[in-house]
Protein backbone atom coordinates (compact mmCIF):
# COMPACT_ATOMS: atom_id res chain seq x y z
CA UNK A 1 0.00 0.00 0.00
CA UNK A 2 1.49 3.26 -0.78
CA UNK A 3 2.21 5.66 1.78
CA UNK A 4 3.37 8.88 2.89
CA UNK A 5 4.74 9.41 6.53
CA UNK A 6 5.50 12.73 7.95
CA UNK A 7 7.15 13.46 11.77
CA UNK A 8 6.94 14.72 13.82
CA UNK A 9 2.95 15.16 13.97
CA UNK A 10 3.48 18.67 15.84
CA UNK A 11 6.34 20.79 17.00
CA UNK A 12 6.84 24.24 18.76
CA UNK A 13 9.61 26.04 18.65
CA UNK A 14 10.89 29.81 19.27
CA UNK A 15 12.19 32.17 16.99
CA UNK A 16 15.50 31.93 16.02
CA UNK A 17 15.26 28.26 16.40
CA UNK A 18 16.31 25.59 13.30
CA UNK A 19 13.66 22.82 12.14
CA UNK A 20 14.00 19.93 10.58
CA UNK A 21 11.05 17.88 9.32
CA UNK A 22 10.41 14.69 8.07
CA UNK A 23 8.86 12.58 5.22
CA UNK A 24 9.41 9.25 4.61
CA UNK A 25 7.64 7.29 1.59
CA UNK A 26 6.49 4.35 0.21
CA UNK A 27 4.93 4.54 -3.37
CA UNK A 28 4.96 2.59 -6.50
CA UNK A 29 5.33 4.65 -9.32
CA UNK A 30 7.51 7.97 -7.79
CA UNK A 31 7.69 10.78 -10.19
CA UNK A 32 8.57 13.59 -7.86
CA UNK A 33 7.82 14.65 -4.24
CA UNK A 34 6.70 18.02 -3.14
CA UNK A 35 6.50 19.88 -0.13
CA UNK A 36 3.73 22.46 0.43
CA UNK A 37 2.67 24.96 3.24
CA UNK A 38 -0.77 24.99 4.58
CA UNK A 39 -1.80 28.07 6.99
CA UNK A 40 -5.39 28.52 7.34
CA UNK A 41 -6.37 28.21 3.61
CA UNK A 42 -5.36 26.39 0.36
CA UNK A 43 -1.67 24.36 0.44
CA UNK A 44 1.11 26.84 -1.26
CA UNK A 45 3.72 25.17 -3.11
CA UNK A 46 7.12 25.27 -1.78
CA UNK A 47 9.83 22.17 -3.34
CA UNK A 48 9.94 20.00 -5.67
CA UNK A 49 12.61 17.47 -5.77
CA UNK A 50 13.21 14.44 -8.37
CA UNK A 51 16.60 14.19 -8.06
CA UNK A 52 18.66 12.29 -4.91
CA UNK A 53 21.16 14.49 -3.18
CA UNK A 54 20.41 17.86 -4.66
CA UNK A 55 19.54 20.65 -1.97
CA UNK A 56 16.77 22.44 -3.44
CA UNK A 57 16.61 26.34 -1.22
CA UNK A 58 14.30 29.18 -0.94
CA UNK A 59 15.48 31.82 1.57
CA UNK A 60 15.76 30.32 4.83
CA UNK A 61 13.99 26.96 3.47
CA UNK A 62 16.03 24.04 2.24
CA UNK A 63 15.12 20.27 0.86
CA UNK A 64 16.67 17.20 -0.36
CA UNK A 65 15.62 14.07 -1.05
CA UNK A 66 17.38 10.45 -0.82
CA UNK A 67 15.51 8.13 -2.86
CA UNK A 68 17.48 5.12 -2.26
CA UNK A 69 16.11 5.52 1.56
CA UNK A 70 13.03 6.73 0.67
CA UNK A 71 12.79 9.92 2.59
CA UNK A 72 13.01 13.84 2.43
CA UNK A 73 13.75 16.67 5.11
CA UNK A 74 12.73 20.43 5.30
CA UNK A 75 14.78 22.34 6.76
CA UNK A 76 13.72 25.96 8.04
CA UNK A 77 16.25 27.70 9.74
CA UNK A 78 16.28 31.19 11.70
CA UNK A 79 12.36 30.30 12.41
CA UNK A 80 9.72 33.15 12.29
CA UNK A 81 6.10 33.32 13.44
CA UNK A 82 5.06 33.85 10.34
CA UNK A 83 6.62 30.02 9.55
CA UNK A 84 3.84 28.99 11.83
CA UNK A 85 2.00 26.30 9.99
CA UNK A 86 1.55 22.71 8.63
CA UNK A 87 3.95 21.48 6.20
CA UNK A 88 2.85 18.64 3.96
CA UNK A 89 4.83 16.28 1.78
CA UNK A 90 3.17 14.92 -1.14
CA UNK A 91 4.78 12.00 -3.49
CA UNK A 92 3.71 12.03 -7.38
CA UNK A 93 0.91 14.65 -6.22
CA UNK A 94 -1.27 11.91 -5.49
CA UNK A 95 -0.63 10.87 -2.01
CA UNK A 96 -0.10 13.44 1.01
CA UNK A 97 1.18 12.79 4.22
CA UNK A 98 -0.80 14.20 7.02
CA UNK A 99 1.49 16.72 8.26
CA UNK A 100 3.86 18.71 10.59
CA UNK A 101 2.23 21.10 12.29
CA UNK A 102 4.93 23.76 13.03
CA UNK A 103 4.15 26.87 15.68
CA UNK A 104 6.66 29.33 16.22
CA UNK A 105 6.40 31.57 19.44
CA UNK A 106 7.83 34.92 19.69
CA UNK B 1 -1.86 35.39 -11.62
CA UNK B 2 -3.89 32.45 -12.35
CA UNK B 3 -5.37 30.52 -10.08
CA UNK B 4 -7.82 27.83 -9.25
CA UNK B 5 -11.22 29.49 -8.76
CA UNK B 6 -13.55 26.94 -6.50
CA UNK B 7 -17.42 27.66 -5.23
CA UNK B 8 -19.05 27.81 -2.51
CA UNK B 9 -16.05 28.76 -0.34
CA UNK B 10 -18.24 27.39 2.34
CA UNK B 11 -21.36 25.14 2.50
CA UNK B 12 -23.50 23.93 5.14
CA UNK B 13 -25.99 21.04 4.24
CA UNK B 14 -28.74 19.06 6.19
CA UNK B 15 -27.84 15.18 5.84
CA UNK B 16 -29.19 13.56 2.96
CA UNK B 17 -29.44 16.41 1.05
CA UNK B 18 -27.67 16.51 -2.47
CA UNK B 19 -24.59 19.21 -2.13
CA UNK B 20 -21.93 20.14 -5.55
CA UNK B 21 -18.80 22.18 -5.73
CA UNK B 22 -17.55 23.56 -8.78
CA UNK B 23 -13.72 24.08 -9.56
CA UNK B 24 -11.86 26.19 -12.69
CA UNK B 25 -8.66 25.46 -13.07
CA UNK B 26 -5.69 27.37 -14.46
CA UNK B 27 -6.11 27.84 -17.89
CA UNK B 28 -4.56 25.38 -19.91
CA UNK B 29 -4.14 22.83 -17.07
CA UNK B 30 -4.99 19.58 -18.15
CA UNK B 31 -5.05 17.73 -14.96
CA UNK B 32 -7.15 18.27 -12.44
CA UNK B 33 -7.60 16.87 -8.60
CA UNK B 34 -9.88 16.84 -6.34
CA UNK B 35 -8.89 16.12 -2.72
CA UNK B 36 -11.04 15.93 0.62
CA UNK B 37 -9.16 16.84 4.06
CA UNK B 38 -10.38 16.43 7.22
CA UNK B 39 -9.22 18.34 9.67
CA UNK B 40 -5.90 17.16 11.46
CA UNK B 41 -4.97 15.24 8.49
CA UNK B 42 -3.66 15.52 5.07
CA UNK B 43 -5.30 15.84 1.45
CA UNK B 44 -6.75 12.94 0.02
CA UNK B 45 -7.30 12.36 -3.54
CA UNK B 46 -10.62 11.47 -4.78
CA UNK B 47 -10.33 11.70 -8.51
CA UNK B 48 -7.85 12.70 -10.94
CA UNK B 49 -8.66 14.14 -14.28
CA UNK B 50 -7.00 13.73 -17.44
CA UNK B 51 -8.79 16.36 -19.42
CA UNK B 52 -12.28 14.93 -20.20
CA UNK B 53 -11.51 11.48 -18.59
CA UNK B 54 -11.02 10.33 -15.25
CA UNK B 55 -7.29 8.94 -14.59
CA UNK B 56 -8.08 7.65 -10.86
CA UNK B 57 -11.06 7.15 -8.74
CA UNK B 58 -10.34 4.50 -6.83
CA UNK B 59 -11.00 6.70 -3.41
CA UNK B 60 -14.35 7.98 -4.17
CA UNK B 61 -17.10 6.40 -2.43
CA UNK B 62 -18.69 5.90 -6.04
CA UNK B 63 -22.01 5.28 -3.85
CA UNK B 64 -22.68 8.67 -2.86
CA UNK B 65 -19.70 10.78 -5.13
CA UNK B 66 -19.59 11.90 -8.77
CA UNK B 67 -17.17 13.98 -10.31
CA UNK B 68 -17.57 15.24 -14.20
CA UNK B 69 -15.42 17.23 -16.33
CA UNK B 70 -17.57 16.96 -19.21
CA UNK B 71 -15.66 19.66 -21.56
CA UNK B 72 -12.13 19.23 -20.01
CA UNK B 73 -12.18 22.44 -18.26
CA UNK B 74 -13.82 23.15 -15.50
CA UNK B 75 -15.47 20.26 -12.99
CA UNK B 76 -18.21 19.73 -10.39
CA UNK B 77 -18.10 17.54 -7.60
CA UNK B 78 -20.85 15.86 -5.99
CA UNK B 79 -22.33 14.62 -2.92
CA UNK B 80 -26.03 12.65 -2.75
CA UNK B 81 -26.65 12.13 -0.58
CA UNK B 82 -24.39 13.99 1.86
CA UNK B 83 -23.80 12.37 5.27
CA UNK B 84 -22.23 13.78 9.00
CA UNK B 85 -19.20 12.07 7.93
CA UNK B 86 -18.92 13.87 4.88
CA UNK B 87 -18.29 17.27 6.56
CA UNK B 88 -14.42 18.27 5.45
CA UNK B 89 -12.30 20.53 3.32
CA UNK B 90 -12.88 20.01 -0.56
CA UNK B 91 -10.12 21.27 -2.26
CA UNK B 92 -9.62 21.14 -5.80
CA UNK B 93 -6.08 21.36 -7.64
CA UNK B 94 -4.64 21.36 -11.44
CA UNK B 95 -1.45 20.76 -12.54
CA UNK B 96 0.15 20.64 -16.67
CA UNK B 97 -0.29 17.29 -17.21
CA UNK B 98 1.13 13.97 -16.96
CA UNK B 99 5.24 14.07 -17.58
CA UNK B 100 5.72 17.48 -16.77
CA UNK B 101 6.54 17.40 -13.35
CA UNK B 102 5.46 20.28 -12.42
CA UNK B 103 3.55 21.06 -9.06
CA UNK B 104 -0.48 21.10 -8.55
CA UNK B 105 -1.62 24.68 -8.11
CA UNK B 106 -4.86 24.40 -5.41
CA UNK B 107 -8.01 26.25 -4.79
CA UNK B 108 -9.34 27.90 -1.89
CA UNK B 109 -11.08 24.78 -1.24
CA UNK B 110 -14.59 24.63 0.08
CA UNK B 111 -15.75 23.57 3.81
CA UNK B 112 -18.63 21.48 3.99
CA UNK B 113 -20.37 20.95 7.17
CA UNK B 114 -23.12 18.30 7.33
CA UNK B 115 -25.63 19.15 9.73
Amino acid sequence: EDKVVQSPLSLVVHEGDTVTLNCSYEVTNFRSLLWYKQEKKAPTFLFMLTSSGIEKKSGRLSSILDKKELFSILNITATQTGDSAIYLCAVSEFYFGTGTSLTVIP
Amino acid sequence: EAEVAQSPRYKITEKSQAVAFWCDPISGHATLYWYRQILGQGPELLVQFQDESVVDDSQLPKDRFSAERLKGVDSTLKIQPAELGDSAMYLCASSLGPGMNTEAFFGQGTRLTVV
